[in-house]
């Protein structure tokens, strides 16, 4: 069974600084990995997908990496702003269930 | 021009009601989601249907039925609506296989 975990749970830096989202998954046999944004009270936005034979996705300042063989995915953003302040789940899809396993998120406070 | 919409956005309702929350989606995909998010904030999936037809059910109680009349709409029912159905409902969308999955607003039932 998939289990993905997302460590820490709240993160706050001031603006500008580049930060790090890790998302850790148990069974490295996933067909990809999503990062999804969420804002208070609203649904989910789709960030990046990064299939399994990749190892990076690039969206303006946002960077994810995916690790099979060990399990982990980072998420990279630059130079942080506040409006980047929100939830970060992470979403590992497994073929075997056809089915996207979520993490529980790590909420980003970005300060001004 | 909105991709995944859910109606209601809010709901609340009391104990032992039947209440349905609709989702459609104007992106051509063949596959539909529904998922509930409690709350603590973990997201998880309940149900699947790809093409119309029941693909994944996520041991959800029988008392939670989907029901898709077409490719572009699938709708949630439920029964004898009980104190621990409260939660955010999402439903998605992608096309067949992993693709990246697209969100609705959410629908936020509380049940009294």
């Amino acid at each position: 069974k998939q289990e993905v975990t997302q460590i820490p749970a709240a993160l706050s830096v001031p603006e500008g600084e580049n930060l790090v989202l890790n998302c850790s998954f148990t069974d490295s046999a996933i067909y990809n990995l999503q990062w999804f944004r969420q804002d208070p009270g609203k649904g989910l936005t789709s960030l990046l997908l990064i299939q399994s034979s990749q190892r990076e996705q690039t969206s303006g300042r946002l960077n994810a990496s995916l690790d099979k063989s060990s399990g982990r995915s980072t998420l990279y953003i630059a130079a942080s702003q506040p409006g980047d302040s929100a939830t970060y789940l992470c979403a590992a899809y497994t073929g075997a269930n056809s089915k996207l396993t979520f993490g529980k998120g790590i909420t980003l406070s970005v300060r001004p | 021009d909105t991709a995944v919409s859910q109606t209601p956005k809010y709901l609340v309702t009391q104990m032992g009601n039947d209440k349905s929350i609709k989702c459609e989606q104007n992106l051509g995909h063949d596959t539909m989601y529904w998922y509930k998010q409690d709350s603590k904030k973990f997201l998880k999936i309940m149900f699947s249907y790809n093409n119309k037809e029941l693909i994944i059910n996520e041991t959800v109680p029988n008392r939670f039925s989907p029901k898709s009349p077409d490719k572009a709409h699938l709708n949630l029912h439920i029964n004898s609506l009980e104190l621990g159905d409260s939660a955010v409902y999402f439903c998605a969308s992608s096309q067949a296989g992993p693709g990246a999955q697209y969100f609705g607003p959410g629908t936020r039932l509380l049940v009294l």
